[in-house]
């Protein structure tokens, strides 16, 4: 069974400095990750998301994820935090089979304040 | 429309009471999904629509919970004799051969 852990629950970082949240999956085959950002009130928001090819993936807002399979993670970066940034942050993993792309498997995720 | 719609956006009910939560996909997505969000945690599946296909029900916590839809169109999921553990976030989504687009969910909470 697939499943995904986010270990930080919880984040504080100052606005200009970098952020990593941390990932780990647990997958039989290749998976398909996702990163989704959830902010107060509204819905969730795809980042980025990894398929295939290069395990560098760049997202929106400037985030960027990297897939180790190795290490079986897909950590989420940004090299410098807005206020903007403070929000809840998801991983998820899929099969990415052609009919069921959106039953996927959320982390708990990882709270993200941005102090000034 | 331009994205995935619901309502509505938040449900006061009693224990017991019945309750219908209502979704409308981006046009022309053939695929629609329902997830819960409880308080403080992640999304859990409950069921996936794909076009005529029958449903992926593998999620649905109890038989308290059902869903349907028309078509590729409108959803409703329907939760029986509510209870208080039903509180959440009901977030559904659309897609159509890639990654899903959510709404911004209903939150229902069951005093």
């Amino acid at each position: 069974a697939q499943s995904v852990t986010q270990p930080d629950i919880h984040i504080t970082v100052s606005e200009g400095a970098s952020l990593e949240l941390r990932c780990n999956y647990s997958y039989g085959a290749t998976p398909y990750l996702f990163w989704y950002v959830q902010s107060p009130g509204q819905g969730l928001q795809l980042l980025l998301k990894y398929f295939s090819g290069d395990t560098l993936v760049q997202g929106i807002k400037g985030f960027e994820a990297e897939f180790k399979r190795s290490q079986s993670s897909f950590n989420l970066r940004k090299p410098s935090v807005h206020w903007s940034d403070a929000a809840e942050y998801f991983c998820a993993v899929g099969a990415g089979l052609t009919d069921s792309w959106g039953k996927l498997q959320f982390g708990a995720g990882t709270q993200v304040v941005v102090t000034p | 429309g331009a994205g995935v719609s619901q309502s509505p956006s938040n449900k006061v009910t009693e224990k017991g009471k019945d309750v219908e939560l209502r979704c409308d996909p981006i046009s022309g997505h053939t695929a629609l999904y329902w997830y819960r969000q409880r308080l403080g945690q992640g999304l859990e599946f409950l069921i996936y629509f794909q076009g005529n296909s029958a449903p992926d029900k593998s999620g649905l916590p109890s038989d308290r919970f059902s869903a349907e839809r028309t078509g590729e169109s409108v959803s409703t999921l329907t939760i029986q004799r509510t209870q208080q553990e039903d509180s959440a976030v009901y977030l559904c989504a659309s897609s159509l051969g890639t990654s899903p687009f959510f709404g911004p969910g209903t939150r229902l909470t069951v005093l």
